[in-house]
């Protein structure tokens, strides 16, 4: 079992530029989300997928972010044209396809916008 | 709607004492599920424990132990005799059943727990 990994674990870019993460899930679960965190907080649920299926998508995944799973294997989040409010930890968990499992997370991609 | 509440955002002790970890929830629904996650300063979220709402028995687990109470609508975390590995921001998480057997969590804000020699 080698966990959910994500890239890269930091990331600095300017205002107004692109940005893509990566997360790899273990590889037997078909569930993945994503999460986001900022300073002294929670994680926020964003977006969940099943397989290749994009599921839900919360409030905060405005239109500037993006998420995909292709092939129902790894994932990719987008963020277009960062704004210095998206500076957080973008987290991804995976579980297994029993119900209500226990999510595994992975050690997240640290994004700061400047 | 779905919260949860951890109103202790830091805690300090002195190595071997024990330390609780108080959580209060709210949801309006009857089937759901309860888990404590730690994260430490490397920042990955490690699983402690998943409790469904059928089940109030508490739980131990070496050191830690669980008290479920769905009269107060509470899931509190005990550190018995802490050790400075436990230094760590611990989570509180709710989700409800039945969402096609995904677990959308709603994260508590942490508590800070700082266990010194």
């Amino acid at each position: 079992d080698t966990g959910v990994s994500q890239d890269p674990r930091h990331k600095i870019t300017k205002r107004g530029q692109n940005v893509t993460f990566r997360c790899d899930p273990i590889s037997e679960h078909n569930r993945l989300y994503w999460y986001r965190q900022t300073l002294g907080q929670g994680p926020e649920f964003l977006t969940y997928f099943q397989n290749e299926a994009q599921l839900e998508k919360s409030r905060l995944l405005s239109d500037r972010f993006s998420a995909e799973r292709p092939k129902g294997s790894f994932s990719t989040l987008e963020i277009q044209r960062t704004e210095q409010g998206d500076s957080a930890m973008y987290l991804c968990a995976s579980s297994p396809p029993a119900a209500n499992e226990k999510l595994f997370f992975g050690s997240g991609t640290q994004l700061s916008v400047l | 709607a779905q919260k949860v509440t951890q109103a202790q955002t830091e805690i300090s002790v002195v190595e071997k004492e024990d330390v609780t970890l108080d959580c209060v929830y709210e949801t309006r629904d009857t089937t759901y599920y309860l888990f404590w996650y730690k994260q430490p300063p490397s920042g990955e979220l490690v699983f402690l424990i998943r409790r469904n709402s059928f089940d109030e028995q508490n739980e131990i687990s070496g050191r830690y132990s669980w008290n479920f109470q769905k009269s107060t609508s509470s899931f509190n975390f005990t550190i018995t005799a802490s050790q400075v590995v436990d230094s760590a921001v611990y989570f509180c998480a709710l989700s409800e059943a039945g969402r096609g057997g995904y677990n959308k969590l709603i994260f508590g804000a942490g508590t800070r727990l700082a266990v010194h020699p």
